[in-house]
């Protein structure tokens, strides 16, 4: 079946970077896209950006912009999030999903989160 | 960017009850690009319904959706134990994707 595993939990501290992984089975990466979604403790559900699986094309939330890297290794048929400058307010669980390879529509399935926690 | 703005926050209802939750959009939402998504405590949201009316792979037919425009509705005819959980709407018409801010679906 299509699963999404994602990387285990980071702790890091404020002005850093960290990278989450996301890794694909049950589907051919090639033929779909990657979403990243945040979800900061007992909010709601934040868009980040998406990949296209096919040819690398990417489109980033413009609060991200400039933060935000998103990249696949189609060998290995993982996606990577990776997040620079991090401050406190960036402490959220990120999850990736499945999504279209051409444009991003709607998330289905979802890796089972990433949790991300910011702390000097 | 559009927002989509969800009541009610919180409903609290019986099991075999008829649950109706509204996604309205600050815009037109083009071609009806709207999912609806269920969120349990501790997992991950999952997929109901997409282009504002069809079930996603799996999903019980007591799940509706309908809406065009601004206006969406989700509807569970019969709520279930396991349905009591965050429901969130979300659009993919405009980027920046985004979602509504969430319905608590919560037993009576």
């Amino acid at each position: 079946q299509v699963r999404l595993v994602q990387s285990g939990p980071e702790v890091t501290k404020p002005g850093a970077s960290v990278k989450v992984s996301c890794k694909a089975s049950g589907y051919t990466f090639s033929s779909f896209g990657i979403s990243w979604v945040r979800q900061a403790p007992g909010q709601g559900l934040e868009w980040m950006g998406w990949i296209s699986g096919y040819n690398g094309y990417s489109d980033y939330a413009q609060k991200f912009h400039g933060r935000v890297t998103l990249t696949t290794d189609t060998s290995t048929s993982t996606a990577y999030m990776e997040l620079t400058n991090l401050k406190s307010d960036d402490t959220a669980v990120y999850y990736c999903a499945r999504d279209q390879s051409s444009s991003s529509i709607f998330f289905d399935p979802w890796g089972q989160g990433t949790l991300v926690t910011v702390s000097s | 960017e559009i927002v989509l703005t969800q009541s009610p926050g919180s409903l609290s209802l019986s099991p075999g009850e008829r649950a109706t939750l509204s996604c309205r959009a600050s815009q037109s939402v083009d071609s009806g690009y709207l999912a609806w998504y269920q969120q349990k405590p501790g997992q991950a949201p999952r997929l109901l319904i997409y282009d504002a009316s069809r079930r996603a792979s799996g999903i019980p037919d007591r799940f509706s959706g309908s809406g065009s425009g601004t206006v969406f509705t989700l509807t569970i005819s019969r709520l279930e134990p396991e349905d009591f959980a965050v429901y969130y709407c979300q659009q993919y018409s405009n980027s920046p994707r985004t979602f509504g801010q969430g319905t608590k679906l919560q037993i009576k």
